[in-house]
């Protein structure tokens, strides 16, 4: 099976813009989570998207949006980006949450000038 | 609030030693415990997965224990080699899919 792929890989944008990036989790995967990672913060939790609904949600601002399609896709959105949204943004799939194993996709890196 | 803490938080051994990486949490309200290597500017590779009613799980030379009355967890690395080298992650799940990982521990073996 192929394993999570994210695109963008990198991205640069300016402060102000706006982002979207993608997530294709593993065939057969109905759970996608989205997460940043910045040295100074560590790894955080944004949100998780299970058959297209929202489940849960980070402490985030409402500038981080997400959804999820039909055939499990999601994609993550970033309206007026900040120069501390620039991170690494990862996104893990799993089958039956919270029991099953989370696995992750390569990342967007993210850089905003 | 879920804390997960991850000691050393760097290490560095010749190869072929034998090493132990701790994590502990505070709540012992957890669905799981999963480890994972992140090599440098690239995602997670999981490693393990602990379910809250297991003790151990082992995976080649990785062997990974769940201690969840005292909030602990190790990951115990065989004969370690230069590929061993990464930051390793512990986190852990409650009720939700939501991943509360710890800092990390950047293990460098050298040749």
């Amino acid at each position: 099976k192929a394993g999570v792929t994210q695109t963008p890989r990198y991205l640069i944008k300016t402060r102000g813009q706006q982002v979207t990036l993608s997530c294709s989790p593993i065939s057969g995967h109905r759970s996608v989570s989205w997460y940043q990672q910045t040295p100074g913060q560590g790894l955080q939790f944004l949100f998780e998207y299970f058959s297209e609904t929202q489940r849960n949600k980070g402490n985030f601002p409402g500038r981080f949006s997400g959804r999820q399609f039909s055939n499990s896709r999601s994609e993550m959105n970033v309206s007026t980006l900040e120069l501390g949204d620039s991170a690494l943004y990862l996104c893990a799939s799993s089958q039956s949450p919270p029991q099953e194993t989370q696995y992750f996709g390569p990342g967007t890196r993210l850089l905003v000038l | 609030k879920q804390e997960v803490t991850q000691i050393p938080a760097a290490l560095s051994v010749p190869e072929g030693e034998n090493l132990v990486l701790n994590c502990s949490f505070t709540d012992s309200a957890i669905y799981n415990l999963q480890w994972f290597r992140q090599d440098p500017g690239k995602g997670l590779t999981s490693l393990l997965l602990i379910q809250s009613s297991q003790r151990e799980q082992t995976s080649g030379r990785l062997n990974a224990s769940l201690d969840k009355s005292s909030g602990r967890s190790t990951l115990y690395i065989a004969a370690s080699q230069p590929g061993d080298s990464a930051t390793y992650l512990c986190a852990v799940s409650g009720a939700t899919n939501k991943l509360i990982f710890g800092t990390g521990t950047l293990l460098a073996v050298q040749p």
